[in-house]
């Protein structure tokens, strides 16, 4: 069963602008995790934010967490054709568990050189 | 570090031949799972392993065999390939239980079933 909606499903913008991906989800987490995946290549963990947590820096990378609002969002600045990729949320349910993880349906981002 | 070694990268099946898609790590990981990507469905688990000679099923298990005979390998069986399982297969892996930490992947195996 899916717990993340990714928004916007398709994304392209100019080097050096900012992207910002939106997570929602239905049910209560103990953390939200966000993966980016190269195409042909396997998900590559980014940052995760816990359910205490309201905001969470990595680098050019900046996640939000509203859990009142069951939604999370990845803003990476400064873009680079580099960050070309597909970036996924993903859910752990308060009730814990890795086999709980539940992965939305992706963003698909296209950073122009 | 390899991390999470799958092979093959690609499978061409014919409706009814059975394979095996090989997973191994080498963080010494207990946890490991198997899941399937499709397009606009995001990643669904097949089946999930807590430790060598546990396992367990996941979300879309049907069709699918695991065993977990050592800490490093977690491989999947197709018994019997329908075109429905036509999908990009990954193996993941983790040391903690809970969820608290960062799932480890694979490459995958991009399987088709004619």
């Amino acid at each position: 069963s899916q717990q993340g909606e990714e928004d916007p499903q398709a994304l392209s913008i100019q080097e050096g602008e900012n992207a910002t991906m939106n997570c929602s989800y239905k049910t209560s987490i103990n953390n939200l995790q966000w993966y980016r995946q190269n195409s042909g290549r396997g998900l590559v963990h980014l940052i995760l934010i816990r359910s205490n947590e309201r905001e969470k820096h990595s680098g050019r990378l900046r996640v939000t967490l509203d859990t009142s609002k069951k939604s999370s969002s990845l803003l990476i600045t400064a873009s680079r054709a580099a960050d070309t990729a597909s970036y996924f949320c993903a859910t752990v349910p308060n009730s814990g568990g890795y086999q709980k993880v539940t992965f939305g349906t992706g963003t698909k981002l296209q950073v122009i050189p | 570090n390899a991390g999470v070694t799958q092979t093959p990268k690609f499978q061409v099946l014919k409706t009814g031949q059975s394979m095996t898609l090989q997973c191994a790590q080498d963080m010494n990981h207990e946890y490991m799972s198997w899941y399937r990507q499709d397009p606009g469905m995001g990643l669904r688990l097949i089946h999930y392993s807590v430790g060598a000679g546990i396992t367990d099923q996941g979300e879309v298990p049907n069709g699918y065999n695991v065993s977990r005979s050592t800490t490093e390998d977690f491989p999947l069986r197709l018994l019997s390939a329908a075109p429905s399982q036509t999908s990009v297969y990954f193996c993941a892996s983790t040391w903690d239980r809970t969820g608290a930490s960062p799932l480890h992947f694979g490459n995958g195996t991009r399987l088709t079933v004619t």
